[in-house]
């Protein structure tokens, strides 16, 4: 089975620095990893995905992730933060294998608060 | 992008009542979703449906639970009766195929009393 921990409950920059958002997975093969955004009372949005291939991956709004094999990481960054990407960050997997229903597996989520 | 819509956005029941959960998918999408969110904890998955069946689910998604998706319309989450422990937030996601994006609705939170 499957798990993800995003180790950070909360974090909070200011408009402009940059930013790196933590994600560790923990998977029997190798999974397919997703960050996702959601913003007050809307719905979880993919910001991007990576399944193979360069380890940098680019998403929506500036932002990429890394995928390290050896750490087991999925982290997010951006290098530099509005004011208007306050909202929760979730990581997520699944599995790559045939099995493969499309089940996510998720983490906590990273509350982003930026100051203006 | 696409959207899905789930309605309504907040529901009080009381318990032992049945409460249904609606889900207006993305038009052409073949596999749904429900996950479960109680407050401050991780979104957890309940179930997937394809092709008219279940395809996998989770030891949350208790005998209570059932879904369907009755000629295209409306993915449905029934729970009957429901349980004070049945109090969350409810996402519906849908995708095209099993390693497609999953698109998500905003969640309808569930309160019972």
């Amino acid at each position: 089975a499957q798990s993800v921990t995003q180790p950070d409950a909360r974090v909070t920059v200011s408009e402009g620095a940059s930013l790196q958002l933590r994600c560790k997975y923990s998977s029997s093969v190798t999974p397919y990893l997703f960050w996702y955004v959601q913003y007050p009372r809307q719905g979880l949005q993919l910001l991007l995905k990576y399944y193979s291939g360069d380890p940098v991956v680019q998403g929506v709004n500036g932002f990429e992730a890394e995928f390290s094999k050896s750490n087991s990481s999925f982290h997010l960054r951006k290098a530099s933060v509005h004011w208007s990407d306050s909202a929760v960050y979730f990581c997520a997997v699944s599995i790559s294998t045939g099995a493969n229903t499309g089940k996510l597996t998720f983490g906590h989520g990273t509350i982003l608060r930026v100051h203006p | 992008g696409p959207k899905v819509l789930q309605i309504p956005s907040h529901q009080i029941i009381d318990m032992g009542q049945m409460v249904t959960l609606n889900c207006d998918p993305v038009s052409n999408h073949l596999y749904f979703y429900w996950y479960k969110q109680i407050l401050g904890q991780q979104m957890e998955f309940l179930v997937n449906f394809y092709n008219g069946k279940v395809m996998e689910k989770s030891k949350l998604f208790k005998d209570q639970f059932s879904v369907e998706r009755p000629d295209g319309s409306y993915f449905t989450l029934k729970i009957q009766p429901t349980a004070l422990e049945d109090s969350a937030v409810y996402f519906c996601a849908s995708s095209q195929g099993r390693q497609n994006t999953l698109y998500f609705g905003a969640g309808t939170r569930l309160s019972v009393l």
